[in-house]
């Protein structure tokens, strides 16, 4: 089974601190990517990486960046929290060169004090 | 820009009814639409549908896909409790390799 993980379930941070959520998947996938999960608004790419040292803007990826030192390990950095940034933060993986469905981790509910 | 809607937002049904989930479409390059199930976890993969008018199934789960009116549904019969999920709707466009998701339904099947 395809097993990504995400470091914490809940993170409570406050206003200007540096966050890193950590994202690592099992499965030797490529392509690996951040959401946000906000009500009403569904998921929104931060950033993606379409390999080891690659990295892509999503659609959101103001106040954000992300690190892909290692093939399993996709990392996404809060360089100083904002209330704004309080959201369920997705990772999800995927094979690459495909277009096969994405596999997603359990998220991690952020809360910005 | 790429958009993706679902409807209704929410649903509230009970257990045994049948539930139909509405997913429409704007995708440049479109390639595929993708289902997934989120209980309070990791959304699931469900479904994905790149050909028109072919149902896929999955139980009391089927999918189709309407190429002609830009949209796919998601039916599920004889409701349980279990099914009680958000459910996302994710257009994959084939020059990005992107997913475009959809606001997600959210289905509550009562007892």
């Amino acid at each position: 089974d395809v097993k990504v993980t995400q470091s914490s379930r809940y993170l409570v941070k406050r206003t200007g601190e540096k966050v890193f959520l950590e994202c690592v998947q099992d499965m030797d996938h490529e392509n690996m990517f951040w959401y946000r999960q906000d009500p009403g608004l569904g998921l929104r790419l931060i950033y993606f990486s379409y390999d080891v040292k690659m990295k892509e803007k999503g659609d959101i990826p103001e106040g954000y960046s992300v690190s892909r030192e290692k093939k399993e390990r996709f990392s996404l950095i809060l360089e100083s929290a904002s209330t704004n940034q309080t959201s369920m933060y997705l990772c999800a993986s995927r094979r690459g060169g495909s277009h096969d469905e994405q596999f997603f981790g359990p998220g991690t509910r952020l809360t910005v004090l | 820009e790429d958009k993706v809607v679902q409807s209704p937002l929410s649903l509230v049904v009970h257990e045994g009814d049948t539930v139909t989930l509405n997913c429409s479409y704007e995708v440049t390059n479109f390639r595929s639409l993708l289902w997934y199930k989120q209980e309070k976890k990791a959304p699931t993969f469900l479904f994905m549908l790149t050909s028109s008018g072919i149902e896929k199934k999955s139980g009391r789960l089927s999918s189709i896909l309407d190429k002609k009116e830009l949209s796919s549904i998601l039916n599920i019969t004889a409701t349980q409790t279990g099914d009680s999920a958000i459910y996302l709707c994710a257009g994959g466009s084939s020059n990005t390799g992107k997913l475009i998701f959809g606001q997600g339904t959210t289905l509550q099947v009562k007892p």
